[in-house]
């Protein structure tokens, strides 16, 4: 079991340049997220799906796309990368109610990305 | 929509001290709280949770939290600080409202626990 994991672990962008952040996760978890992490902001979600094919929005979901098409996977597009997404984006996943969650969330080690 | 307070952004105990990181919540149906650990350029890693049942819950590492209703508080304790216990605490919580549990996890922003030998 791999657990979360995300790709890459670090990643350099200059002022509008898109890329795509990488998570999988291989428990059969229905619930996956993204958040990101400030210094003093704590975790705000970005996005959040609830299995494939559907997804909603979190806290602060502008300048970034989220698609699921598969239970295993949970893609995080920047379109048009910005100094103020510099951040460290964390991928997290559960199970649900209809998996007989504990709804305990497994987190990834995070992707540091700074946009120039 | 629910929110989760942590008031202190740091906290210095002394090794072998009791240590309290406080949290306190709101939400409109029944919480599920959650305390996690981060440790320097790592991921969060779960400690424990409450939802249900017992309002003292035990976790990892020595950890546990007392859930208070009354307060809308969910403070973490532990009896005896450990200099390896100094970390990044997050406070989290799901808000529960009728039987849908696809509510997301919301952080509070943190506290940084400093135990001093």
């Amino acid at each position: 079991n791999a657990g979360v994991t995300q790709t890459p672990k670090f990643q350099v962008l200059k002022t509008g340049q898109s890329m795509t952040l990488q998570c999988a996760q291989d428990m059969n978890h229905e619930y996956m997220s993204w958040y990101r992490q400030d210094p003093g902001m704590g975790l705000r979600l970005i996005h959040y799906s609830v299995g494939a094919g559907i997804t909603d929005q979190g806290e602060v979901p502008n300048g970034y796309n989220v698609s699921r098409s598969t239970t295993e996977d949970f893609p995080l597009r920047l379109l048009s990368a910005a100094p103020s997404q510099t951040s460290v984006y964390f991928c997290a996943s559960s199970r649900t109610p209809r998996q007989g969650s504990t709804d305990t969330q497994y987190f990834g080690p995070g992707t540091r990305l700074t946009v120039l | 929509a629910q929110s989760v307070a942590q008031p202190e952004d740091q906290v210095n105990v002394a090794e072998g001290n009791p240590l309290t990181v406080k949290c306190t919540y709101s939400v409109s149906g029944n919480p599920y709280l959650f305390w996690y650990v981060q440790y320097p350029n790592r991921g969060l890693q779960f400690l424990l949770k409450y939802i249900t049942g017992d309002n003292l819950v035990k976790g990892s590492y020595g950890f546990e939290a007392e859930f208070n209703k009354s307060q809308t508080s969910f403070h973490l304790k532990k009896p005896s600080a450990l200099v390896s216990d100094s970390a990044l605490y997050f406070c989290a919580v799901r808000d529960i409202v009728g039987n849908s549990g696809n509510t997301p996890l919301v952080f509070g922003k943190g506290t940084r626990l400093s135990v001093i030998a």
